[in-house]
């Protein structure tokens, strides 16, 4: 099983739209959860934590279900401005590299 | 507002050739890593040094070598570059325990 998987896409949805993205991992001592956003030929950027309770920012909501492995992004009111790949990232321990998921594409279409 | 620095942003290289990829943060932070991204794939960890004076192999690390120069600086360096070895490369560093990365903007290297 690999460490973290995400389902490739692509998504292609139209503006105004509602999508979620998934991506489970395999280290149950993970301790930190991110997703970030890579636009093409670009660096990744951080989108957002992903904490326990679950977090919200704008129009963008992560989840975590530690005892499933499991993280979620749910985008509402789709931009074409959301249009990039989407990356599920794990902290296995404090201080250990961060294990970055192969992402997710995502086109927003007008 | 820096962050991350990498030079030089674009390079091209002959088979054979030597080349250091500089990378710079203001972070602050302990951690730094290299890693290579090819076309329509995921990024691949080349190398990291989780603090000062320590280095430590990532996934893909044969043909490279890495100096962590102070807390802000981690170079790369291919000594003979190879065609397989184009690629777009990225530095990030982290803060302590479950900080996220910062990403430099990438060095895109291309090898004849």
């Amino acid at each position: 099983r690999k460490e973290v998987e995400q389902d490739p896409g692509p998504f292609n949805v139209p503006e105004g739209a509602t999508v979620a993205f998934n991506c489970t991992y395999s280290n149950s001592a993970s301790q930190s959860f991110f997703w970030y956003r890579q636009d093409c030929r670009k660096e990744p950027k951080l989108l957002m934590s992903v904490y326990s309770s679950g977090n919200e920012d704008g129009r963008f909501t992560a989840q975590l279900n530690r005892a499933s492995q499991y993280i979620s992004l749910l985008i509402r009111d789709s931009k074409l401005s959301d249009s990039a790949t989407y990356l599920c990232v794990v902290s296995p321990s404090g201080n250990t590299p961060l294990v970055f998921g192969k992402g997710t594409r995502l086109s927003v279409i007008a | 507002n820096a962050g991350v620095t990498q030079t030089p942003k674009f390079q091209v290289l002959k088979t054979g050739q030597s080349m250091t990829l500089q990378c710079a943060q203001d972070m602050n932070h302990n951690s730094m890593y290299w890693y290579r991204q090819d076309p329509g794939m995921g990024l691949r960890l080349i190398y990291y040094s989780a603090s000062e004076g320590t280095t430590d192999k990532g996934e893909v690390p044969n043909g490279y070598n890495v100096s962590r120069l102070n807390k802000r600086e981690f170079s790369l360096r291919l000594e003979s570059a190879a065609p397989s070895q184009t690629s777009v490369y990225f530095c990030a560093s982290k803060g302590q325990g479950g900080q996220p990365q910062h990403f430099g903007d990438g060095t895109r290297l291309s090898i004849l």
